[in-house]
């Protein structure tokens, strides 16, 4: 079983539309998340960390449950610029702060 | 510019042949490290250093790969003889929440 399980996608939804990403992590000792962005043949870049309270960034929400041990990516009013790979991310408690992948979801937004 | 910096961008080398990769962290930052993505892939953690000392490698890291930070500022990765399977980005990163430089990418052919 992967440490961090995404759907690959593609999402593929119209301009303005609301979509929801998912992930799950197998190491209940996971300490921190994170959402990250990847464009294209481009260096990842972090998104949003994602706290147990949830927490909002515009038109971005994310979700994390620790009991079922998921994490969720909410994009309300999608623009065709959110196009692109989302990267779940784990953080383990005790490691040296090495941050655990998942494989990604494409989003394609599309006038 | 005050952000990871990676060099070369791009490499394409023969197999059996040793490469060597570069990377600036953010120079207030102490932590650095270096992550492998193929193709459809998340990065994958390689190696961590604090300061100079490197505290982690990954079972990925084979004895063909070596990695240096030698006065605790750049890193360098060493692929020696490599592999067609070693045809990847190789992304450095610096701090806890990992800011990536923009990469080498490297074809073996």
């Amino acid at each position: 079983r992967k440490e961090v399980e995404q759907d690959p996608g593609p999402f593929n939804v119209p301009e303005g539309a609301t979509v929801a990403f998912n992930c799950t992590y197998s190491n209940s000792a996971s300490q921190s998340f994170f959402w990250y962005r990847q464009d294209c043949r481009k260096e990842p870049k972090l998104l949003m960390s994602v706290y147990s309270s949830g927490n909002e960034d515009g038109r971005f929400t994310a979700q994390l449950n620790r009991a079922s041990q998921y994490i969720s990516l909410l994009i309300r009013d999608s623009k065709l610029s959110d196009s692109a790979t989302y990267l779940c991310v784990v953080n383990l408690v005790g490691g040296y702060n090495k941050l655990i992948f998942g494989a990604g979801t494409r989003l394609a937004v599309h006038p | 510019d005050t952000g990871v910096s990676q060099d070369p961008r791009h490499k394409i080398t023969k197999r059996g042949q040793n490469v060597t990769f570069r990377c600036d962290p953010i120079s207030e930052h102490n932590r650095l490290y270096w992550y492998r993505q193929t193709l459809g892939q998340g990065p994958e953690f390689l190696t961590y250093f604090q300061n100079e000392a490197q505290l982690e490698k990954s079972r990925l890291l084979s004895d063909r790969f070596s990695a240096e930070r030698p006065k605790g500022s750049f890193s360098t990765l060493e692929i020696q003889r490599t592999e067609q399977g070693d045809s990847a980005m190789y992304l450095c990163a610096s701090s806890d929440e990992a800011f990536f430089g923009q990469g080498t990418r490297l074809t073996v052919v």
